[in-house]
């Protein structure tokens, strides 16, 4: 299995606070990502990175930010919870080649009551 | 745009019954294909993957799947499902700059 890491795996949070959840990798793959998973949707993509500092939106960015100073951590941050990010958060990683697969972890539950 | 159908949310199934989950996808070029399984609480493992040559690709478990240029289809299939498959099953498009998309997923249920 492809070494990524996500902590914490579970936690739950007040409306209006921050949250930061954490993806590390040991893959030395360039490509790191942030999905959220809820039931009827799939998985949709939040935010990706494609090097150190090289970030870009995914089609539910509103309300997130990520930030990736080394290559092998990816942080996802939600400046004020809202009840709607209440979700299931995973990462995943692909390497430089086109056709790589993406690997993914294992991921956070993130309750916002 | 990218996009990926799979048309049944849930399937129940017999153990011991042949299984096909349905995938559509929707891109300009030839794509990258993937099935993805999940188990619950889990996160998604990778099944297997289309990116050129011969049309039907195998994967672990025992599974299989045929791309079908023609449908724009990718349907995943087993010829004798374990109880041990009762999962959710995402089919995903990617391209050629590491972008990935995926299906809402099927639910798949095994009887006894």
């Amino acid at each position: 299995d492809a070494g990524i890491t996500q902590s914490p795996r579970h936690k739950v949070t007040e409306t209006g606070t921050p949250v930061t959840l954490r993806c590390h990798q040991t893959e030395n793959h360039r490509y790191m990502y942030w999905y959220r998973q809820d039931p009827g949707h799939g998985l949709r993509l939040i935010h990706y990175s494609y090097g150190v500092k090289d970030t870009d939106k995914g089609e539910v960015s509103d309300g997130y930010s990520v930030s990736r100073s080394k290559t092998e951590d990816f942080l996802l941050t939600l400046e004020s919870a809202t009840s709607s990010q209440t979700s299931v958060y995973f990462c995943a990683i692909s390497d430089n080649r086109g056709n790589s697969p993406l690997h993914f972890g294992n991921g956070t539950r993130l309750t916002v009551t | 745009a990218q996009s990926v159908t799979q048309p049944d949310i849930h399937i129940t199934v017999s153990e011991g019954a042949s299984l096909e989950l349905r995938c559509n996808y929707s891109y300009g070029a030839t794509p990258y294909l993937f099935w993805y399984v999940q188990s619950p609480g889990q996160g998604l493992q990778l099944l297997l993957k289309y990116f050129s040559g011969d049309t039907l690709v195998q994967g672990i478990k025992g599974f299989e799947a045929e791309f079908k240029r023609s449908q724009s289809s990718f349907n995943l299939r087993k010829p004798s499902v374990h109880w041990s498959d009762a999962a959710e099953y995402f089919c995903a498009v990617g391209n050629t700059g590491n972008q990935f998309y995926f299906g809402t997923g099927t639910s798949l249920t095994v009887i006894p």
